[in-house]
C-alpha cells in the first residue's frame, strides 16, 4: 500500500506563474489536509478536503491559492501568479476519516519561486 | 492557536529513553492526543495517539494522565534516528492537525 504520494518534489516557478501541486492520497483515504512550512518556521495548516468538498480553508491565504479534491483524481493546490513568499515546502496528509484516526503525510514539494 | 506547550528542547543519550512532556490543561473530552515527528524537513511522521488510556507500539508508548491535562511520549531505547522535531497535538473530530513549535530532541552518541 503506497504511501501518500506528492509531485513533483521540486518545483521552481518564476515570479507570475502558476504553481499546481498534486496530492495523492493514500488508498481508501478520502480525506485530504494541505501543510506549508516557510524556511525556518513550523508547519501552518492551509486547507481541509474532503472528496470534492472543501470543509475547512480556514489557513488558506484569501487570494491566489485554492485547491480541489476532484472526484477522480488527486488534490491539487493551485497558486496563482506566484510571489517569492510563496518558496517554501508544501505538505500533504490524507487519512480514513476524522475521529480516532492517523493521518500521513506526503515527503512534500518544494517550491522555489525565482 | 496549538493547545499544548512542550519544552523547546531535550537531550537524551543514545540508548536510554527519551521522555518528551506535554501540557494540554484545556483539552476537553472529546479531544484526542497525536504526536508526530518531523526529521530534518522530510514529511511529518505519525507516531502514536490516544484518548485516555495509555498506549503503546513499535515505536513508542503515550502515558496520559488521570486528569489528561498532560501527557509523555516514551521513546524506551533512543538511537540517533530519533533527532527530530516532536509534535504533540490535541485534535477533536472534524478538525485538522493543528502543529505548534514542538520539541527539538537530540540524541547524542
Amino acid at each position: 500500500n503506497a504511501g501518500v504520494m506528492q509531485n513533483p518534489r521540486h518545483l521552481v516557478r518564476r515570479r507570475g506563474q502558476e504553481a499546481r501541486l498534486r496530492c495523492s492520497p493514500m488508498k481508501g483515504h478520502s480525506h485530504v489536509y494541505w501543510y506549508r512550512q516557510l524556511p525556518e518556521e513550523g508547519l501552518k495548516f492551509m486547507v481541509y478536503l474532503q472528496k470534492e468538498n472543501i470543509i475547512d480553508e480556514s489557513g488558506m491565504p484569501k487570494e491566489r491559492f485554492s485547491a480541489e479534491f476532484p472526484k477522480e483524481g488527486p488534490s491539487i493546490l493551485r497558486i496563482q501568479q506566484v510571489v517569492r513568499g510563496d518558496s517554501a515546502a508544501y505538505f500533504c496528509a490524507s487519512s480514513k476519516g476524522t475521529e480516532n484516526t492517523e493521518a500521513f503525510f506526503g515527503q512534500g514539494t518544494r517550491l522555489t519561486v525565482v | 492557536d496549538a493547545k499544548t506547550t512542550q519544552p523547546p528542547s531535550m537531550d537524551c543519550a543514545e540508548g536510554r529513553a527519551a521522555n518528551l512532556p506535554c501540557n494540554h490543561s484545556t483539552i476537553s473530552g472529546n479531544e484526542y492526543v497525536y504526536w508526530y515527528r518531523q526529521i530534518h524537513s522530510q514529511g511529518p511522521q505519525y507516531i502514536i495517539h490516544g484518548l485516555k488510556n495509555n498506549e503503546t507500539n513499535e515505536m513508542a508508548s503515550l502515558i496520559i494522565t488521570e486528569d489528561r491535562k498532560s501527557s509523555t511520549l516514551i521513546l524506551p531505547h533512543a538511537t540517533l534516528r530519533d533527532t527530530a522535531v516532536y509534535y504533540c497535538i490535541v485534535k477533536d473530530s472534524g478538525y485538522a492537525l493543528n502543529f505548534g513549535k514542538g520539541t527539538s530532541l537530540l540524541v547524542t552518541p
